[in-house]
Parts: C-alpha cells; structure tokens; sequence
C-alpha cells in the first residue's frame, strides 16, 4: 500500500495570502495524484488531476504541481471559500489512497 | 448533470448487515466504473471498493474484503454495497464516487452526498 503524507495537519493563513499544501508519496505514482477540497457538512469536491490539471470550474489561483513523489498544491490568494480541508488522493496503484489531510484555517 | 444519490444508511448493531444503494443518472452508466469511499467521523477519506462498468473488475480495501461486496445493476443505473458482520469502526459517511473518465486512471468527480452508517449496540 502507498502511504500518502500531508503536511502540514493545519495551516493559518490570513485572507488574501497564498497557502502551500504538500503530499509525499511513500513511492512513486508518476502524475497520478489527485487533490479534493471537502468544506464542513459536505462531500469532496475534485479540484486538480494528473497532478497540474484544474477540473472543470476550478480557479485558476489552484495550482498543483509535483511527480514521482512530491506534490503540491497552492493557493494563489485565499478567497474565504477556500478554507476547507483538503485531500490528496493517489490512484497509481490499488489500493487507492488517500492522504490524512490539511486543513487550512483563517488566520 | 451528472448525479448520485446514496441511501441505505442508519443504526445497526455490531455483527449485523446492510445493504449501501447509490442511484446514479445524468452519464451513461455502463461506461464507467463507481466507486466506494467512506469517512470516520472527524477523520479523513478512505476508499472501500470499485467496480468497472461491465462489472468484471472489482478491488476491495484489506479492511472490508471478505465482509462487504460490489455489485452494480445497469438496467437500474445503480450501484450497491453490501455489508456483512458489521464492526464499529465501519462507523463513517459512505460516499459513492463516479470515475471521472473512461480512460485507465481512476479519479472521482464526482461524489454523491453520502450514506451515514453507524454500528452501535
């Protein structure tokens, strides 16, 4: 099984400011590495694929990046939408996994 | 617009069996592989199971293989997990996830509103 590593638990950000999310893999999943924003009382929501890819209606101030097993996420300027917890999730291999999540609070 | 609509949900004793539904409408329904995930309450996400669109390739999580099984009715457009000899860390959200294309890879856009399971005596 591929270990996913989210770090950091939580992150503080004043609105505004950029926010930096990171995912390890415990061994490489090439670009097959997907991230979700799940906010309070509802279901994940895809927000990046391939690793760099924005889903349909995603803005453009998410951006992912990373391979092998080193990933990415940012957020350009926080929109007090975007605070949430957000997933990374690797379907590489099977079992799929998912990483245990940043939150990202207002500062 | 593509829609998934869990049921089946509620409070079942430890050992006990129940069975998850997820209806599905907006996407031609054979042509992709649904998937099961759930979430412990405060915790993070796990995936349970997928099946492929014909219903010939199945995968299971180590925690539920043996206990809980997959299946998929196309000509009702819905997917079903069942769930045998129930334990209290079943207790979590069950999601149902659409794979997100047809292609090789499977990603999940997008995720139904999910089921609430809980096992309590």
């Amino acid at each position: 099984e591929i270990v996913m590593t989210q770090s950091p638990a939580t992150l503080s950000v004043s609105p505004g400011e950029r926010a930096t999310l990171s995912c390890r893999a415990g061994q490489s999943v090439s670009s097959n590495l997907a991230w979700y924003q799940q906010k309070p009382g509802q279901a994940p929501r895809l927000l990046i694929y391939g690793a760099s890819t924005r889903a349909t209606g995603i803005p453009a101030r998410f951006t992912g990046s990373g391979s092998g097993t080193e990933f990415t996420l940012t957020i350009s300027s926080l929109q007090s939408e975007d605070f949430a917890v957000y997933y990374c999730h690797q379907y590489n291999n099977w079992p799929l996994t998912f990483g245990g999540g940043t939150k990202v609070e207002i500062k | 617009e593509v829609q998934l609509v869990e049921s089946g949900g509620g409070l079942i004793q430890p050992g006990g069996s129940l069975r998850l539904s997820c209806a599905a409408s907006g996407f031609t329904f054979s042509n992709y592989a649904l998937n099961w995930v759930r979430q412990a309450p405060g915790k993070g996400l796990e995936w349970v199971s997928t099946v492929s669109g014909n219903g010939d390739y199945i995968y299971y999580a180590d925690s539920v293989k043996g206990r809980f099984t997959i299946s998929r009715d196309n000509s009702m457009n819905t997917v079903y997990l069942q769930m045998n000899s129930l334990r209290a860390e079943d207790t979590a959200v069950y999601y149902c996830a659409k794979k997100a294309t047809t292609g090789p890879y499977n990603w999940f856009d997008p995720w139904g509103q999910g089921t609430l399971v809980t096992v309590s005596s």
